[in-house]
Formats: structure tokens, C-alpha cells, sequence
């Protein structure tokens, strides 16, 4: 149980271009799901907190405009890299939590978007 | 500044050993701590939770232990095999309840046959 499924799982694109990924909970229903960004060797560096049917909160130094995310079901919340550079770059994962104290996260297995 | 530490390098350890991987934190007050696997190229997968009342949690051939007083939490893998080889993450949650955690830089396990 708890699967979360990311996608793509890696994407090349142009600078300048749009790139969304997706992020499905399959067999939970997901109150809150989270974005982060790893880069190589680093550990996951929180983006943005999303609440169903809610904005997003992002964290310090997050530009909502460039990242945006939509969380319009229990099971599916979207990232749009809008506007690509290079700098964008990175291995973004997302993750699923059910309501409740302490619940662990699950995430999904990442997308590795690369920026030409 | 808040700080969470674990091993740098990684831990190279024979199979059928006791590996043992150190989460540090300073200036943090958590609820709980969570201890994460991660694989190269893949999501982090959740192996085990302790509050901040517990002492010790096991599951199978895992244990963790909460030092409060430390700030520090210790994760043991026992008769480890080379299946165990990953990167091992901790994450700290700051209330019970609040959402989000806040991830340590992970420690890379490597066991040798």
C-alpha cells in the first residue's frame, strides 16, 4: 500500500520551455503533498506544502510564479516548472501524506528534468 | 542555526555485521524522527517513526533510539547484508501534527560481501 507515482520520470527539454510533472497517490488518499528538489549528494530541499483544494505554501526563497502547483484532488497534485533555464536543472521529488500526527510521507521516484 | 547532521562519509561495513548511523541535530526541539531509505535515482522509502517520548523502536533487523538529552537519534541494522547498501536519510518533525519535516544530508551504507 502507499504508492505515490511521479511523472515523467525524466524529461530534456529547451530553455524557455513548460514542464510539468505529476504526482498520483494510487491507493491512498493524499490530504497533503509536498514538492522537493534534490541536487547531487544533497539532501531534499523542501519547495512547497500543498493541501488539497488549497494554495500551496512555498518555502523561503521558492518563486510561486517560476514553480507552480496545483493540488485539485485527494490524489493528484501537479509541479510546472514554467519558463525553464538551465539553473532549473534537477531531480524534483514529490510525496503524499495521510491526515493524521506523525504520518510518514511517501514519495514518488522522481523526475530528473534537464534543462538544454 | 538549526542543524541536522549525519555521517558525511559513507559507512563501509561487513555483511553480517551491526551497522550503526548517527543523526545529530542542534537547535531543533522535535516531536518525532523518522529514519528514510533512498536508493540512487529513486524516492526516499519510510522504514521506521519514534516520538519524542520513546527511547527505542524496533522493526525486524532495524532499530532506533531518541536521545533527547543527545539530540540524537542512532539507527542500527543488524546482520546487514549487501540488499542494505543505500543512502540512509533521518528526518525531524517539528510538532505533532505539523506537516512538514526537515531532512538530515543523509549517511551512503555500503556492505561489503
Amino acid at each position: 500500500g502507499a504508492v505515490v507515482s511521479q511523472h515523467p520520470s525524466w524529461v530534456i527539454c529547451k530553455s524557455g520551455t513548460s514542464v510539468k510533472i505529476e504526482c498520483r497517490s494510487l491507493d491512498f488518499q493524499a490530504t497533503t503533498m509536498f514538492w522537493y528538489r534534490q541536487f547531487p549528494k544533497q539532501s531534499l530541499m523542501l519547495m512547497a506544502t500543498s493541501n488539497e483544494g488549497s494554495k500551496a505554501t512555498y518555502e523561503q526563497g521558492v518563486e510561486k510564479d517560476k514553480f507552480l502547483i496545483n493540488h485539485a484532488s485527494l490524489t493528484l497534485s501537479t509541479l510546472t516548472v514554467t519558463s525553464a533555464h538551465p539553473e532549473d536543472s534537477s531531480f524534483y521529488i514529490c510525496s503524499a501524506r495521510v491526515r493524521g500526527s506523525n504520518q510518514p510521507q511517501h514519495f514518488g521516484d522522481g523526475t530528473r528534468l534537464s534543462i538544454l | 542555526s538549526q542543524k541536522i547532521e549525519q555521517n558525511s562519509e559513507a559507512l563501509n561495513i561487513q555483511e553480517g555485521k551491526t551497522a550503526t548511523l548517527t543523526c545529530n541535530y542542534t537547535n531543533y526541539s522535535p516531536a518525532y524522527l523518522q529514519w528514510y531509505r533512498q536508493d540512487p535515482g529513486r524516492g526516499p522509502v519510510f522504514l521506521l517513526l519514534i516520538r519524542e517520548n520513546e527511547k527505542e523502536k524496533r522493526k525486524e533487523r532495524l532499530k532506533v533510539t531518541f536521545d533527547t538529552t543527545l539530540k540524537q537519534s542512532l539507527f542500527h541494522i543488524t546482520a546487514s547484508q549487501p540488499a542494505d547498501s543505500a543512502t540512509y536519510l533521518c528526518a525531524l518533525g517539528l510538532a505533532a501534527g505539523y506537516q512538514k519535516v526537515t531532512f538530515g544530508t543523509g549517511t551512503k551504507l555500503q556492505v561489503i560481501p
